[in-house]
């Protein structure tokens, strides 16, 4: 059983302060790692997919980095903004025979942004 | 596209009975996913087909539990008979080439199921 883990749980920032977190998954047989924003009554929503060592991806105020060799990754929000409020999961994809497994999550890092 | 529709939204039903739960996915996209979330344990892989066809049902919980994709645009989840630990939210999720290692999933809104 994968084991996906992201910290903090939940983590309440002031706006306009930038903020992190972490997700940690197994670096053996990695294949790629997701990053999803999820707002309340909402679909999960596809931020990031990475696959490389040393990657790193940004889309706007929020960037993420991958180490898969001792698998870990950091989503970074630069400056953040109320609408930045959500849960943000990470998911880990395993290399397969077919390479076609499915993802394994994290529980999720619920960030509040306060005015 | 309308994206990945997901019916019904919300399931309000007693233990024992049956429940349905739906999935259209994006047309032309041949992976299916079907996810569980709980408070307890996250977001969690139940099953998912390729071309229709299931690929891996390991993370189905038992037997009560059952999903078809009887064709390209349609896919259903089904509890029978249903038990209250089995409320939680449903999502289902498509993929265009899910092989390809840069594939992404897209979600539907979910079916929050409540089983009294």
């Amino acid at each position: 059983i994968l084991n996906v883990e992201q910290s903090p749980q939940s983590l309440h920032v002031q706006e306009g302060d930038s903020t992190n977190f972490t997700c940690s998954f197994p670096s053996s047989n990695f294949y790629a790692l997701h990053w999803y924003r999820w707002e309340t009554a909402k679909s999960p929503e596809a931020l990031f997919v990475m696959t490389l060592n040393g990657d790193e991806k940004k889309k706007g105020r929020i960037s993420a980095t991958l180490n898969t060799k001792e698998g870990y990754s950091y989503l970074y929000i630069k400056g953040s903004q109320p609408e930045d409020s959500a849960t943000y999961l990470c998911a880990s994809r395993q290399a397969s025979g077919g390479g076609a497994d499915g993802l394994t999550f994290g529980k999720g890092t619920h960030l509040i942004i306060q005015p | 596209d309308a994206g990945v529709i997901q019916s019904p939204r919300h399931e309000v039903t007693e233990m024992g009975q049956e429940v349905t739960l739906r999935c259209k996915p994006i047309s032309g996209h041949d992976y299916l996913f079907w996810y569980r979330q709980t408070m307890m344990r996250g977001l969690e892989l139940l099953i998912y087909f390729n071309n229709n066809v299931p690929i891996d049902d390991s993370g189905m919980p038992e037997d009560r539990f059952s999903a078809k994709m009887p064709n390209a645009s349609f896919s259903t989840l089904k509890i029978q008979p249903s038990e209250p630990r089995d409320s939680a939210v449903y999502f289902c999720a498509s993929s265009l080439v899910w092989g390809n290692r840069l594939a992404e999933q897209f979600f539907g809104p979910g079916t929050r199921l409540t089983v009294l």
